[in-house]
């Protein structure tokens, strides 16, 4: 494919409400990362997977967060009993492989009301 | 302290000025250095990636790293306003390279 692919591009829902983001790596990279971006600041890293393994879960902010990766292809992050807090921009990347320069996509744009 | 520090700016200069953009981390393990450019609305997209110490330079664009001052720079020359956005600055340690460390970005805009 042509670059990373974030689906949706931005999603509205109301607090307490589970959400689920996709992601579609560029083909091939076996490496995959997500972030979250709070308006006016930096990237804050959640979870790596290589592979379909996720190595370092490390940056999950809470039990409420989970992700995973299938056929070493498309990720889905995924936020229970969504929080006001969770408001941000969801980013993934994808790299051909662990330490290799990281590609993002556009971004989810999830808004808790 | 943050492990990577990145003045947010906003940072004002008249379009072909040099641009000078910077960042401090304090941890001495960091040996892989990148900058990301972010336009509104859009994921970062990686401008330059250097390993360990040194400069590189691609077109109007040439990074520094001064590992000894735990400093890096980003030179834009003949700036235009395409140039105009948020500059990312990034850095791993070749321990956990998959983890990479983000400053918070400086926005930067370019004055016709």
């Amino acid at each position: 494919g042509a670059g990373v692919s974030q689906s949706p591009s931005n999603k509205v829902t109301e607090k307490g409400k589970d959400v689920e983001l996709r992601c579609d790596p560029i083909s091939g990279h076996t490496a995959l990362y997500w972030y979250r971006q709070r308006l006016g600041q930096g990237l804050e890293f959640l979870i790596y997977f290589q592979g379909n393994s996720a190595p370092d879960k490390s940056g999950l902010p809470s039990d409420r967060f989970s992700a995973e990766r299938t056929g070493e292809s498309v990720s889905t992050l995924t936020i229970q009993r969504t929080q006001q807090e969770d408001s941000a921009v969801y980013l993934c990347a994808s790299s051909l492989s662990s330490g290799q320069p990281q590609h993002f996509g556009d971004g989810t744009r999830l808004s808790i009301l | 302290q943050k492990e990577v520090e990145q003045d947010p700016g906003p940072l004002s200069v008249p379009e072909g000025a040099i641009v000078s953009l910077n960042c401090t981390y304090s941890n001495s393990a960091f040996q892989y250095f990148m900058w990301y450019r972010q336009y509104s609305r859009k994921g970062p997209e990686l401008l330059m990636y250097t390993y360990s110490s040194g400069n590189k330079e691609d077109g109007r664009f040439t990074a520094q790293v001064d590992k000894s001052s735990k400093y890096i720079s980003l030179f834009i020359r003949d700036s235009q306003p395409s140039d105009s956005a948020t500059y990312l600055c990034a850095m791993s340690a070749l321990s956990s390279a998959s983890k990479i460390i983000f400053g918070s970005g400086t926005r930067l805009s370019i004055r016709p």
